[in-house]
């Protein structure tokens, strides 16, 4: 069965401080795909990024990156100097890739970052 | 940028009561899915739909649930008769074709039972 952790619950850091979102997945696939989705608080969830299991470059867009390792099943974001708009809950979010077609995303429970000015 | 609308933004139903959740995912879309988030909660799975028909669904999805594609634009969700347990975030997402794609979701809809 497929799982994602993340156990951080919540996280406060203050303004222009790195940040460090941790994802641990469980999976028995070895065709697999990792997302990332931000649910500010009014509500809506945004996709930010998408990696393949076989692809296990690490990513940078702007002051987000993300670290993807196969060895510790880990899919780690980490937001540089952090902004008080970056506040929201983030998810990340598994799903299978050995079938064909589209195949449901399984959320961890969210980290809630608060960025205090 | 294209995106998936949802309406009504919170709807407040009467226990028992049927309610009719819509979503017009994106144009060139081929699969779609509904999820849902009780409060303070993870985001759930319920079902996932594609050429007409139901190609997965969760545990949660049960037969007070329905889902239709009326049209060539509208994707709708129904629970028969809600519970209070039905409270929560309902969430429509649509992804293009092949490779596991991004699902795009909707804003959401609050949905409320008394």
């Amino acid at each position: 069965a497929q799982k994602v952790t993340q156990a951080q619950t919540e996280i406060s850091v203050v303004e222009k401080e790195d940040v460090t979102l941790d994802c641990v997945y469980e999976t028995r696939d070895t065709t697999y795909y990792l997302f990332w989705y931000k649910q500010p608080p009014s509500g809506e969830l945004v996709f930010l990024i998408r990696r393949n299991s076989f692809d296990e470059q690490n990513e940078i867009s702007g002051r987000y990156s993300w670290n993807f390792q196969k060895s510790t099943s880990s899919f780690n974001f980490t937001i540089t100097a952090s902004q008080v708009v970056d506040s929201a809950v983030y998810f990340c979010a598994l799903s299978e890739g050995e079938r064909s077609g589209n195949t449901p995303l399984v959320f961890g429970k969210g980290t809630r970052l608060s960025v205090i000015a | 940028e294209p995106e998936v609308t949802q309406t009504p933004s919170h709807q407040v139903t009467q226990m028992g009561q049927e309610v009719i959740l819509r979503c017009v995912p994106i144009s060139n879309h081929l699969y779609f899915y509904w999820y849902r988030q009780i409060l303070g909660q993870k985001v759930e799975f319920l079902v996932s739909f594609y050429n007409n028909e139901i190609s997965e669904k969760s545990e949660i999805f049960d037969d007070q649930f329905s889902v239709e594609r009326p049209d060539g634009s509208n994707f709708t969700l129904k629970i028969r008769s809600t519970k209070l347990e039905d409270s929560a975030m309902y969430f429509c997402a649509s992804s293009d074709f092949g490779g596991n794609q991004p699902q795009h979701f909707g804003d959401g809809t609050r949905l409320s039972i008394l």
